[in-house]
């Protein structure tokens, strides 16, 4: 089965602008979650989706970033205006259960903002 | 936070063997995972605990102990391959949805020829 996919896998972008990042899970898994690892920090929860409802938001750093999941497919995640902190890198991760063990995660996207 | 403590680096040898310790702190233990994840690519699991005890997956083994907050995950027959960083990571319900993962900062494994 085709793993977790992630869009782009590199972007740079200068401060003010805006940036969506895309996140296709593996087909069938109703959960998704976004986390970000920034520069010597550990990577963090940011969001959890289950289908279409975002069923804890708790880690968004603030109201620059926004998240989706319509349909219950694929997710975007937008930052807008784009700070340098928040350069790092954007990981994408499902699972068919809330619970178990069963996380996949994507490559990521390494934000670079200038 | 969880105060999920791992060391920062390690080296070993190629064929020896080399433990990664990783210790807690949870309000509402219910799970802890190792991954490994080479430069540039996805965390990939390692293994999962949910009771006391050894979990032994080849030549990976992972072990935990919740009275104490501690677990550690043991590589044997090291590879050059095994170079990469190790990450511990904790389900916790007494934090965010209780399905989140909350990480260490990952231990950088070194195996040297």
């Amino acid at each position: 089965e085709a793993g977790v996919t992630q869009f782009p896998s590199h972007s740079v972008i200068e401060k003010g602008q805006t940036v969506t990042l895309r996140c296709d899970p593996i087909s069938g898994h109703d959960n998704l979650y976004w986390y970000r690892r920034v520069m010597g920090k550990e990577i963090k929860f940011l969001l959890h989706f289950v289908k279409e409802s975002k069923q804890d938001e708790s880690g968004m750093p603030n109201n620059r970033f926004l998240a989706e999941r319509t349909g219950g497919t694929y997710s975007t995640l937008k930052v807008q205006p784009a700070e340098l902190e928040d350069s790092g890198v954007y990981f994408c991760a499902s699972s068919q259960v809330s619970g178990g063990y069963g996380y996949t995660f994507g490559s990521g996207t390494r934000l670079t903002v200038v | 936070g969880q105060n999920i403590d791992q060391p920062t680096e390690m080296t070993a040898t190629e064929g020896a063997i080399v433990q990664i310790n990783c210790t807690y702190q949870t309000s509402g233990f219910n799970g802890l995972f190792w991954y490994q994840q080479h430069a540039g690519e996805a965390p990939t699991f390692l293994s999962y605990n949910v009771l006391d005890g050894l979990e032994e997956k080849g030549r990976f083994s992972s072990f935990l102990s919740r009275s104490k907050g501690y677990s550690y995950l043991l590589l044997k027959e090291l590879q050059m391959k095994d170079s990469a960083s190790y990450l511990c990571a904790v389900r916790d319900l007494g934090s965010n949805s209780g399905y989140a993962l909350n990480f260490g900062k990952g231990t950088s494994l070194l195996v040297t020829p």
